[in-house]
């Protein structure tokens, strides 16, 4: 059964700029959560997704936005970069509220 | 605000040994608490997730305990492994389902 896939792995953006980084969770799983997760705020929820709708939102700015298709698959998008932007992003999938939750490895974002 | 402690930060034990892992919590209602490892450079792993109506739920040499008149709920590693050595994290949801996690304990076990 493959795990939770989360691509790139790494990228390295320059201020202003937008990503968007992208998430397969375990198929099955309707729910895909994201995270934010620094050295020095450790690990913040940012949204999650269940069957294509956004069910729960963070205390995140609105540069932060996510999606999620047919298939499961969540992408989420972080518009007009800041250096404190840079982190390890996560994504985690499961079949829904209070089941097992799966992470992917992550992404590594470096703001420059 | 909701809050999430743990202790200790960072914990030192010998290969063998047991060892009790603690979080504090103060959000209400209560939805579920969950236990993650998260060894350096990976994604967390879940090792439990209860929710109000259970006191303990074991994976393994893990057990995790929960006491929801005092909002705090433990971790005990038994006959700790190498491979133990890893970052512990505790994330409890109140009604909302949006979790906020510890800041976690750092775990190194020695040989």
């Amino acid at each position: 059964k493959a795990g939770v896939t989360q691509t790139p792995r790494y990228l390295i953006k320059t201020r202003g700029q937008q990503v968007t980084l992208s998430c397969s969770p375990i198929s099955g799983h309707r729910s895909v959560s994201w995270y934010q997760q620094t050295p020095g705020q450790g690990l913040q929820f940012l949204f999650e997704y269940f069957s294509e709708t956004q069910r729960n939102k963070g205390n995140f700015p609105g540069r932060f936005s996510g999606r999620q298709f047919s298939n499961s698959r969540s992408e989420m998008n972080v518009s007009t970069l800041e250096l404190g932007d840079s982190a390890l992003y996560l994504c985690a999938s499961s079949w829904d509220r209070n089941t097992e939750a799966f992470f992917g490895q992550g992404t590594r974002l470096t703001v420059v | 605000k909701n809050q999430v402690e743990q202790s200790p930060q960072s914990l030192i034990i010998l290969e063998g040994k047991n060892c009790t892992l603690q979080c504090n919590y103060t959000v209400s209602p209560f939805s579920n608490l969950r236990w993650y490892k998260q060894d350096t450079g990976r994604g967390p792993v879940s090792l439990t997730i209860m929710t109000f109506s259970e006191n303990t739920k074991s994976n393994g040499r893990y057990t995790a305990t929960l006491d929801a008149d005092t909002k705090q709920s433990s971790l005990h590693i038994t006959a700790s492994q190498l491979s133990d050595s890893a970052s512990y994290i505790c994330a409890q949801s109140g009604g909302s389902y949006i979790p906020t996690f510890g800041r976690g304990t750092s775990l190194i076990v020695h040989p």
